[in-house]
């Protein structure tokens, strides 16, 4: 069955820095577009990043843009998330997704807090 | 960016009872290629968001039946014909069709 599974989380400091990675199975990683959204304390869903199978295609939210960089090794199947210059309001769960014509499987998510 | 608003922000219903949940769109979703991509998410607390939907009323497998998406343009309903004690939580539409993804703000559905 599809899984993607996230890990990497943590506390750091404003400023600071963090690598996120998302294992993907049971399916062919190479065939598929891999999102990350976002989720602040007791808030809603945001978008953050969008990588392509190949990983040319990218595009990240204006409110992460410059600070955040995706990549992709699909012969490891996974995806990360290099996160940094964080700042408190980039405190939030972090969710990898599968992303066909439409998002569709997501991960447990986890955890960044960024806090002095 | 393609701003979602959805309503209620909150709803409580009886058990047994149909809630109905709207999420309007500031464009109409409706892509040149002629597909619609507005998707439905459920998320229990403390869990990751399921889809319901997509393409505005594809079931995904394993969904109930007394579940229903529909709409078209910029008007999107999610229906529930009767409210069972599992379906509490948030629900939220995502657009998929104008860059960037947008979600709604959520509809958090409870028990009376």
């Amino acid at each position: 069955q599809v899984q993607v599974v996230e890990s990497g989380g943590g506390l750091v400091k404003p400023g600071g820095s963090l690598r996120l990675s998302c294992a993907a199975s049971g399916f062919i990683f190479s065939d598929y577009y891999m999102t990350w959204v976002r989720q602040a304390p007791g808030q809603g869903l945001e978008w953050v990043s969008y990588i392509g199978p190949s990983g040319s295609t990218i595009y990240y939210a204006d409110s992460v843009k410059g600070r955040f960089t995706v990549s992709r090794d699909n012969a490891k199947k996974s995806v990360y998330l290099q996160m940094n210059s964080l700042r408190a309001e980039d405190t939030a769960v972090y969710y990898c997704a599968r992303h066909g014509s439409e998002i569709d499987y997501w991960g447990q998510g986890t955890l960044v807090t960024v806090s002095s | 960016d393609v701003v979602l608003t959805q309503s209620p922000l909150s709803l409580p219903v009886t058990l047994g009872q149909p809630a109905s949940i709207s999420c309007r769109s500031s464009q109409s979703l409706l892509h040149s290629n002629g597909y619609t991509y507005l998707t439905w998410f459920h998320q229990r607390p403390g869990q990751s968001p399921r889809r319901l939907f997509y393409k505005v009323s594809n079931r995904d497998s394993g969904v109930p039946d007394r579940f229903s998406g529909s709409g078209s343009g910029t008007d999107f309903t999610l229906e529930i014909s009767r409210v069972e004690a599992e379906d509490v939580g948030v629900y939220y539409c995502l657009q998929g069709t104008h860059w960037p993804p947008t979600f709604g703000q959520g509809t958090r559905v409870e028990i009376k």
